[in-house]
């Protein structure tokens, strides 16, 4: 139990559609990425928030966005889903920014997009 | 670009002891996590290196060498439970992002 909660577990949605993710973070920190896990590989960075503003972006499209919440809850959005953006969808906090912070990671949205 | 490889699969002896290699070449270093990772949930953390050497904790130790882009996961007296993918990731000084590799998945039989 690392204290990060997703919601919601799993999902399903078809092509064009919109979805949010949520997720909260573990008591204290202030920092919070998403990752995206295909099935086979290793976890793809998509963002970095910290306190309320995006501190870092991978090789992710704009249609792909989020927010960080006063609470240092997280919302991951993607728009017009694409049959590819099926993958378990993962959030990870922190107790601070910069990489050698240990990231804890919630147990993952399953979205699947038919 | 960033380079993380790691063996797809490997298979152990309940008892055993298994390393599982990670190379990498990433524009920048400034440290390396293991985590493990069961199949459908959250990684968790192992093990983080910044300095070379080998740093022990219980069962499971991390090697780093820099100059050689090279790490392993040393898992000692197997058990049936650490059958599970474990992912090496770079901490590549980019101030925000971690760099996985694709997983190894270990499957240990009795």
């Amino acid at each position: 139990e690392t204290g990060v909660t997703q919601s919601p577990t799993h999902l399903i949605k078809t092509r064009g559609q919109q979805v949010t993710l949520r997720c909260s973070s573990q008591s204290g920190h202030n920092t919070v990425s998403w990752y995206q896990q295909a099935l086979g590989q290793g976890p793809q960075f998509i963002f970095q928030y910290y306190r309320e503003e995006e501190n870092g972006r991978g090789n992710f499209p704009p249609r792909f966005s989020g927010l960080q919440f006063p609470n240092y809850s997280s919302e991951l959005n993607v728009n017009a889903l694409e049959l590819d953006d099926s993958a378990l969808y993962l959030c990870a906090s922190s107790l601070s920014v910069g990489t050698e912070e240990t990231q804890y990671f919630g147990p993952g949205t399953r979205l699947l997009v038919l | 670009g960033q380079n993380i490889d790691q063996p797809t699969e490997m298979t152990a002896t309940e008892g055993a002891i298994v390393q599982i290699n990670c190379t990498y070449q990433t524009s920048g270093f400034n440290g390396l996590f293991w985590y493990q990772q069961h199949a459908g949930e959250a990684p968790t953390f192992l093990s983080y290196n910044v300095l070379d050497g080998l740093e022990e904790k219980g069962r499971f130790s991390s090697f780093l060498s820099r100059s050689k882009g090279y790490s392993y996961l040393l898992l000692k007296e197997l058990q049936m439970k650490d059958s599970a993918s474990y992912l090496c990731a770079v901490d590549s000084n980019s101030g925000y992002a971690l760099n996985f590799g694709k997983g190894t998945s270990l499957l240990v039989t009795p």
